[in-house]
């Protein structure tokens, strides 16, 4: 069954570093999605992105954020320099349409631990 | 806004006790509704889905039936397991939202032998 491959599992970096996080989508999805959960609360959208541009960004989602999809293949969050609050459980998440039959594939998340 | 409720939890049963997670939502469309799980240390999986009124999702014995007259999508399972501990999130989307999933908290499920 495809699947969504996310690295690297787990990330510990110190407050202030630069943090790039990978995804590789199931081959034939169009839509792209970052999600996080910050330990024991609710999984929050962050952004989603289709045909090379963001369709939509929370308010989570600033300046210090950044996703891009350099060579078709992977899908990037790239945080500029991290805070403390931003440690938490990364998701990266595609689907092939948003038709409401159509559900969205998780990748196993990403561990970001800002020090 | 378009938002989702669970029950609190921690939720702890039984082995081959009934399981019931309450989920209801508000949205200003007609949404489709999922549950997914997450076992400890690992990813969202996709439990069950339904994409209209009365659809109901099943897989793995758990159960959910879309009740728009009570804007409800409860969990249910007649007989859990050990190996169904796990966090239980109830999750909507709308077509004109682009695809975006809006979660509830999630419910963390206990179930001792």
């Amino acid at each position: 069954e495809p699947e969504v491959t996310q690295t690297p599992s787990h990330q510990v970096t110190q407050m202030g570093q630069e943090v790039i996080l990978r995804c590789v989508p199931i081959s034939n999805h169009l839509y792209f999605y970052w999600y996080r959960q910050i330990l024991g609360q609710k999984v929050e959208f962050l952004v989603s992105f289709y045909n090379n541009e963001i369709s939509e960004k929370s308010e989570i989602f600033d300046d210090q954020f950044s996703v891009e999809r350099p060579d078709g293949s992977n899908f990037t969050l790239k945080i500029r320099s991290t805070k403390l609050e931003d440690s938490a459980m990364y998701f990266c998440a595609s689907r092939l349409t948003v038709s409401g039959a159509n559900v969205l594939t998780f990748g196993a998340g990403s561990r970001l631990t800002v020090l | 806004g378009n938002s989702v409720t669970q029950m609190e939890g921690p939720v702890t049963l039984s082995e081959e006790a009934f399981l019931t997670i309450n989920c209801t939502y508000t949205a200003t469309g007609y949404p489709s509704l999922f549950w997914y799980v997450q076992y400890p240390g690992e990813g969202l999986q996709l439990l069950l889905k339904a994409t209209k009124a009365d659809d109901k999702g099943s897989n793995k014995g758990f159960e959910a039936t879309y009740r728009k007259e009570t804007t409800s999508f409860h969990l249910e399972k007649g007989s859990v397991q050990v190996s169904d501990s796990a966090v239980y999130f109830c999750a909507l989307t709308l077509y004109n939202q682009g695809g975006k999933l809006i979660f509830g908290q999630g419910t963390e499920l206990s179930v001792k032998p």
